[in-house]
């Protein structure tokens, strides 16, 4: 199985702020990476698929890159409602695997 | 407006059995694959299961095969999971969702999911 570990696991922020998440994939995975965005209580929402794509409906504020083993999600101005938890997703292959998260909090 | 309602959670027994169903609406259901996909508390997302619509390959993770079936009813727009011989880590919130990478073979990523069911096994 493809192992996704994402870091930090949780991180400070303030409004206004650059972060920056990663994702690592244990083998290449080419472009077949997705993040989310989940608030607490709530389904997850997609955000990007194909490592860079916007998700229809999505602000651009939120990018992604990377391809092989390496991946970054960037929002580029934190706002209050981006406070959330971040997962990202390969989907190169089955069985389907998740990072273990990153949850973006208020500083 | 696409839109997946997931129904059939609840409290069951170690050994019990229990059935998730998902009704979708605003898309042509039968064009896109399906899967269920849990959250234990406090953990991260887990795929379960996937299904395609026209070639009825089915997919499951290690930790449900041969104890859950996943199936779909394209007439009606519906998903389901039969899960049997339940074991406390299957206690979890268990997402619907829709496959994006419109493919007959190949997994993708998920948009939207459905708010989510509880299902809580507990003696």
């Amino acid at each position: 199985d493809i192992q996704m570990t994402q870091s930090p696991s949780s991180l400070s922020a303030s409004v206004g702020d650059r972060v920056t998440i990663t994702c690592r994939a244990s083998q290449d995975i080419k472009k077949y990476l997705a993040w989310y965005q989940q608030k607490p209580g709530k389904a997850p929402k997609s955000l990007i698929y194909a490592a860079s794509s916007l998700q229809s409906g999505v602000p651009s504020k939120f990018s992604g890159s990377g391809s092989g083993t390496d991946f970054t999600l960037t929002i580029s101005s934190l706002q209050p409602e981006d406070f959330a938890t971040y997962y990202c997703q390969q989907y190169n292959t089955y069985p389907l695997t998740f990072g273990g998260g990153t949850n973006v909090e208020i500083k | 407006e696409v839109h997946l309602a997931e129904s059939g959670g609840g409290l069951v027994t170690p050994g019990g059995s229990l059935t998730l169903s998902c009704a979708a609406s605003g898309f042509i259901f039968n064009n896109y694959a399906m899967a269920w996909v849990r959250q234990r508390p406090g953990k991260r997302l887990e795929w379960v299961s996937s299904i395609y619509s026209t070639t009825s390959s089915i997919y499951y993770a290690d930790s449900v095969k041969g104890r859950f079936t996943i199936s779909r009813d394209n007439a009606n727009n519906s998903l389901f999971l039969q899960m049997n011989s339940l074991r406390d880590d299957d206690t979890a919130i268990y997402y619907c969702a829709r496959d994006l990478r419109s493919s007959s073979y190949y997994p993708g990523w998920f948009d939207p999911w459905g708010q989510g069911t509880l299902v809580t096994v507990s003696s």
